[in-house]
């Protein structure tokens, strides 16, 4: 069975530092994975997705992430961070399973920015 | 293009009413998707709905139950009421089958408090 698990819960950096969250996923073949935001009292927001092209994904907001199938890994990164970057981040598989597959959803990890 | 709505944004009920929540997806999506988020257990898969039919559900009990419409409109229901269904259900839409896209459109939400 697919899963993941976001390895912080919540990540604290300062505006223009950069940003690391982390990502591991298990997976029995060739998975798709994504990354969500979700900022206060809104609803999520694909930030970027994998699906076997390029294994360095650039999405919105200059975010970015890397497929790293030896790491099992899918960590999520930012040059410099800014203060509207405080938010909720999903990191996201595709399970194709026999009963019509599902996304499953981390744990999440919460960013601070401290100015 | 107007995005996800949900309604009511917010609701209270007691211990074992029931409530039904409203889902329009984006014009043109066919596949809505309910999730349900709590601070413990994160977003949890409920069901996914493609062109009228369920095509997969979580592990909820059988008081959660949905359905879509041939406007592809959606409708969840959660009869006899807990406490611990007090959460933000979210719906989401997508042209196609979730797993097959990865690419979700989140609405903002409905909020259930049950006292």
């Amino acid at each position: 069975a697919q899963s993941v698990t976001q390895l912080d819960s919540h990540v604290s950096v300062s505006e223009g530092t950069p940003v690391l969250l982390r990502c591991n996923y298990s997976s029995s073949y060739s998975p798709s994975l994504f990354w969500y935001v979700q900022h206060p009292n809104k609803g999520l927001q694909l930030l970027l997705k994998y699906t076997s092209a390029a294994t360095l994904v650039k999405g919105i907001n200059g975010f970015e992430a890397e497929f790293k199938k030896s790491e099992t890994s899918f960590h999520l990164t930012k040059p410099s961070a800014h203060m509207s970057d405080a938010a909720e981040y999903f990191c996201v598989v595709s399970d194709r399973g026999n009963q019509g597959g599902k996304l499953i959803f981390g744990q999440g990890t919460e960013l601070s920015v401290k100015p | 293009k107007a995005g996800v709505t949900q309604t009511p944004r917010y609701l209270i009920k007691t211990r074992g009413q029931q409530v039904t929540l409203s889902c329009s997806p984006i014009s043109g999506h066919r596949s809505v998707s309910w999730y349900q988020q709590t601070p413990g257990q994160g977003l949890q898969f409920l069901f996914e709905y493609f062109s009228e039919t369920q095509r997969n559900k979580g592990n909820f009990p059988g008081r959660f139950s949905g359905r879509q419409f041939s406007n592809s409109r959606s409708e969840m229901n959660v009869s006899t009421l807990e406490l611990g269904d007090s959460a933000l259900y979210l719906c989401a839409s997508s042209l196609r089958v979730s797993t097959n896209t990865g690419e979700l459109f989140f609405g903002e939400g409905s909020r259930l408090t049950v006292l």
